[in-house]
């Protein structure tokens, strides 16, 4: 079946440093993908998505895009801020169970001041 | 709107006992479905619908059930408590299928 993996957390940080999260699939054809974030004692929010090869998508400063030659799609963000610890998760939409999101275990990430 | 809401927002129930989740979402979306979150494991679908009257399970139904009688909840209903089902339990809606959009979770502890 259809499955992500996620590189395991969790990462800390300094303020202002460069973020990334591996993030690699498996699954037949070419998913839409995924990544959301969990604030602490919250649910999950789309942070952002792409939904065909090289597409890239980007929403707070967080980037990732669509590489169906390596079936990756990592999370980076250029300069990271206390306010941007959370947990990570990425996600595909499989064609199985009526379109149900496949995720990753999750990253944490911890950022310093 | 007031989006996907969810509760209680945690519950402690003993072994055997029964409990209902509750699910609403004002967003008219036609897909629900019930997740639920352990450490290590990212999220699991439990049961989803794609409208009114009709569900199916997902990749963990066991101990669970579900009924659609509104396009707006989607109640989640624990049979039989067992420890195994202490987790967090998340709701989710989408149209068509697209960007799922999830509640702010159940904490479920079960002794």
């Amino acid at each position: 079946g259809d499955s992500v993996t996620q590189m395991e957390g969790p990462v800390t940080l300094s303020e202002e440093a460069f973020l990334t999260i591996n993030c690699t699939y498996t699954a037949t054809g070419y998913p839409s993908l995924f990544w959301y974030v969990q604030y602490p004692g919250e649910g999950l929010q789309l942070l952002l998505k792409a939904t065909k090869a090289d597409d890239k998508g980007s929403n707070k400063g967080f980037e990732a895009t669509y590489r169906k030659e390596t079936t990756s799609f990592h999370l980076e963000k250029g300069s990271v801020q206390v306010s941007d610890s959370a947990v990570y998760f990425c996600a595909l939409r499989s064609m199985e169970y009526g379109n149900k999101l496949v995720f990753g275990a999750g990253t944490i990430l911890r950022v310093k001041s | 709107n007031a989006g996907v809401t969810q509760t209680p927002k945690f519950q402690v129930l003993k072994t055997g006992q029964s409990m209902t989740l509750q699910c609403a979402q004002d967003m008219n979306h036609e897909y629900m479905s019930w997740y639920r979150q352990d450490p290590g494991m990212g999220l699991r679908l439990i049961h989803y619908s794609v409208g009114a009257g009709i569900t199916d399970q997902g990749e963990v139904p066991n101990g669970y059930n579900v009924s659609r009688s509104t396009t707006e909840d989607f109640p989640l209903r624990l049979l039989s408590a067992a420890p195994s089902q202490t987790s967090v339990y998340f709701c989710a809606s989408s149209y068509q299928g697209r960007v799922q959009y999830f509640g702010p979770g159940t904490r479920l502890l079960v002794l």
